[in-house]
């Protein structure tokens, strides 16, 4: 059966880092697309980054140049590095696969961690 | 960036009733639009992606269709358990949600 489960998620305060994981069974990421997915307490959904399975990657404008995305192949595993944290930036965080025949969907979704920036 | 603008925000209807949802884009987004459930404290279930092609395991009672920027998610009868917001989602530029709609069950 295919899982997502995420770790990682903490009280951080503004300005910090924190470094999210997603391990995944049941398939190899290495052969997906992947992307972070994350939802503000009460908001709607917003996407973060993608890993394509090639290796390049894509950001939202909201945290290009402060979020980095990495994928660990031997531990069949995605990252999400946060660092110069907002407020805003306060959210449940999910890891989700992308279909694979067009990759335009997201058809396996982790439970999500949440990441809380505050002092 | 495109947005993707749903209505109605909220509906309210009993079970056996249809449900019609809809998701219109500010540009087209050709075919790529997936519609997704989520209920309080879980993550979203893909329900319907490429407009109109139901997500494994998901019941016969879902249906999309549409194109370019006009899209509908149809709950034919509704069950109790299908109470819950559903986002419409696009990916011909980046990938981008809809607000969402709640759909509650009388």
């Amino acid at each position: 059966e295919v899982h997502l489960v995420e770790s990682g998620g903490r009280l951080v305060q503004p300005a910090g880092s924190v470094r999210l994981s997603c391990a995944a069974s049941g398939f190899t990421v290495s052969n997906y697309d992947m992307s972070w997915v994350r939802q503000a307490p009460g908001k709607g959904l917003e996407w973060v980054s993608v890993k394509y399975s090639g290796g390049s990657t894509q950001y939202a404008d909201s945290v290009r140049g402060r979020f980095t995305i990495a994928r660990d192949n031997s531990e069949n595993t995605l990252h999400l590095q946060l660092n110069a944290l907002r407020a805003e930036d306060t959210a449940v965080y999910y890891c989700a696969r992308h279909t694979q025949v067009s990759a335009s969907a997201f058809d396996v979704w982790g439970q999500g961690t949440m990441v809380t920036v505050s002092s | 960036e495109i947005v993707l603008t749903q209505s109605p925000a909220t509906v309210s209807l009993s079970p056996g009733q249809r449900a019609t949802l809809s998701c219109r884009a500010s540009q087209s987004v050709s075919s790529y639009l997936a519609w997704y459930q989520q209920k309080p404290g879980q993550a979203p279930r893909l329900l319907i992606y490429d407009t109109s092609n139901r997500a494994a395991g998901i019941p016969a009672r879902f249906s999309g269709s549409g194109s370019g920027t006009d899209f509908t998610l149809t709950i034919s009868s509704l069950e109790p358990e299908d109470s819950a917001v559903y986002y419409c989602q696009q990916r011909s530029n980046w990938w981008t949600f809809g607000q969402g709609t709640k759909v509650e069950i009388k």
